[in-house]
């Protein structure tokens, strides 16, 4: 059964960095056919890609964002950090964490999501 | 890149067959079969109901179905039912390798 977990701050100030941690199980991020990616949803907004990272290291980031993104592997196996520059009121929104094959354009798992607000 | 075009709205009575189309250009919906759909209730995370265009994930009803046509790609749910008001948004890949989500189509059930 494959689960996918969001954690970090709940509030960051203006112009800090945020940095969100996918903790996930069911399955290995040691093939270039599965990925993570992150994704984004601003209250009563639509949802926004943000970044994906497969196994083998292969990374992609929106090209409005791709400045201030990083996307990693974290220090245990079943982790991926993404870090947010200069975040802003605008980022104020739910991020998810998903699941991905390579082959198949749709994320078929999601964590339950992680509000982020960004308020001095 | 720019996101992909929903019309804000669709609705339908119960039994009915509803349409959402996906607008975008050739550097997505145009130039790959690698379209998805997600289905959101309030409160709730995306749901995947239709990917590579006209696939559907296990246990996904086949009231749902999709379908492409140059740049634009559709949902259709057929035996429309009080259960799929949600929101539902369409995604594709890119040439940049990346990937675009739509605007986002609240479907309502009268």
């Amino acid at each position: 059964q494959i689960t996918l977990k969001e954690s970090g701050p709940s509030l960051v100030a203006p112009t800090q960095t945020l940095t969100l941690t996918c903790t996930f199980s069911g399955f290995s991020l040691n093939t270039r056919e599965v990925g993570v990616a992150w994704i984004r949803q601003p209250p009563g907004k639509a949802l926004e890609w943000l970044a994906l990272v497969y196994g083998d290291d292969d990374k992609r980031y929106c090209p409005s964002l791709k400045s201030r993104l990083t996307i990693s592997r974290g220090t245990s196996n079943n982790q991926v950090v993404l870090t947010m520059a200069s975040v802003d009121p605008v980022d104020t929104a739910t991020y998810y964490c998903v699941h991905k094959f390579r082959d198949s354009s749709g994320y078929g798992y999601w964590g339950l999501g992680h509000l982020v607000t960004v308020s001095p | 890149q720019s996101a992909l075009t929903q019309p804000a709205s669709v609705s339908g009575s119960p039994g009915q067959s509803i349409t959402v189309s996906c607008t975008g250009t050739s550097s997505d919906i145009g130039g790959y079969n690698y379209v998805a759909w997600y289905q959101q209730h309030p409160g709730e995370a995306p749901k995947l109901i239709i990917y590579n265009v006209d696939s559907r994930p296990s246990g996904v009803s086949r009231r749902f179905s999709g379908s492409k046509s140059g740049n634009t790609a559709s949902l259709t749910i057929s035996g429309l039912q009080v259960a799929d008001d949600a929101d539902y948004y369409c995604s594709s890949y890119t040439s940049r390798t990346t990937h675009v989500f739509g605007t986002g189509t609240k479907v309502t059930v009268l």
